[in-house]
């Protein structure tokens, strides 16, 4: 168990609808990832925030957002929903912003349909 | 583009033996990090190897880098079922920003 836990487990939506997804970072973890992951691809990095603030962007979609909160947890909303937004959503968590070991949360497995 | 590119994209071997994977990246890096994943799990944190290190050990995994080469190899020595996953290598750019730059994964399959 690493510590970061994800809601849901498990989600199945229709297109065009909005989705968001939950993260809270391992205890003393400032630092939280979001990354995305299709069938059997590798891992597609969205967004960093550390401490509250966004420290780093990737590949997120415009219809994608997300934020972290005062106590830390992040929460990641997806809108506007396409098929090819079906996939893994991965959460993790570090100690510091940059270059540390990151811990991941079991993910979060979404089907639009 | 992605800056790690790990080699093979898939191996299988028998139970008991040595798995070698590789990572190759582009940029000069702080660290360079590997991560499992079991099918459809969160990656799981193995080891980091700093760039002024050259080797590293934890338990039946050993880690090298060559950084005049830009690269850096996974020994999984006496391979058991359990180790079947996939494998991650993830750098930590000189002079990125904040984020890792992960390879797309070997994934290896140990045959009983």
């Amino acid at each position: 168990d690493s510590g970061v836990t994800q809601t849901p487990k498990h989600l199945i939506t229709a297109t065009g609808q909005r989705v968001t997804l939950r993260c809270s970072p391992r205890s003393g973890d400032l630092s939280v990832y979001w990354y995305q992951q299709s069938l059997d691809q590798g891992l597609q990095f969205l967004i960093q925030y550390y401490n509250g603030e966004e420290r780093a962007k990737g590949n997120i979609l415009e219809r994608f957002s997300a934020q972290q909160f005062p106590d830390l947890h992040s929460e990641l909303n997806l809108s506007s929903l396409e098929l090819g937004d079906s996939a893994l959503y991965f959460c993790a968590s570090s100690v510091g912003d940059s270059g540390n070991e990151q811990y991941f949360g079991p993910g979060t497995r979404l089907t639009v349909t | 583009s992605q800056q790690g590119e790990e080699d093979p994209q898939a191996l299988s071997i028998q139970e008991g033996e040595n798995a070698t994977m590789n990572c190759s990246y582009k940029t000069s890096i702080n660290n360079l990090q590997w991560y499992r994943q079991n099918s459809g799990r969160g990656l799981v944190h193995l080891i980091l190897i700093r760039s002024n290190e050259r080797e590293k050990h934890s338990g039946r995994l050993r880690v090298t880098l060559d950084t005049s080469k830009k690269s850096s190899s996974l020994l999984i020595t006496a391979s058991r079922a359990a180790d079947t996953a996939s494998y991650f290598c993830a750098t930590d750019p000189k002079w990125g920003n904040y984020q890792l730059i992960w390879g797309a994964g070997t994934k290896l399959i140990i045959k009983p």
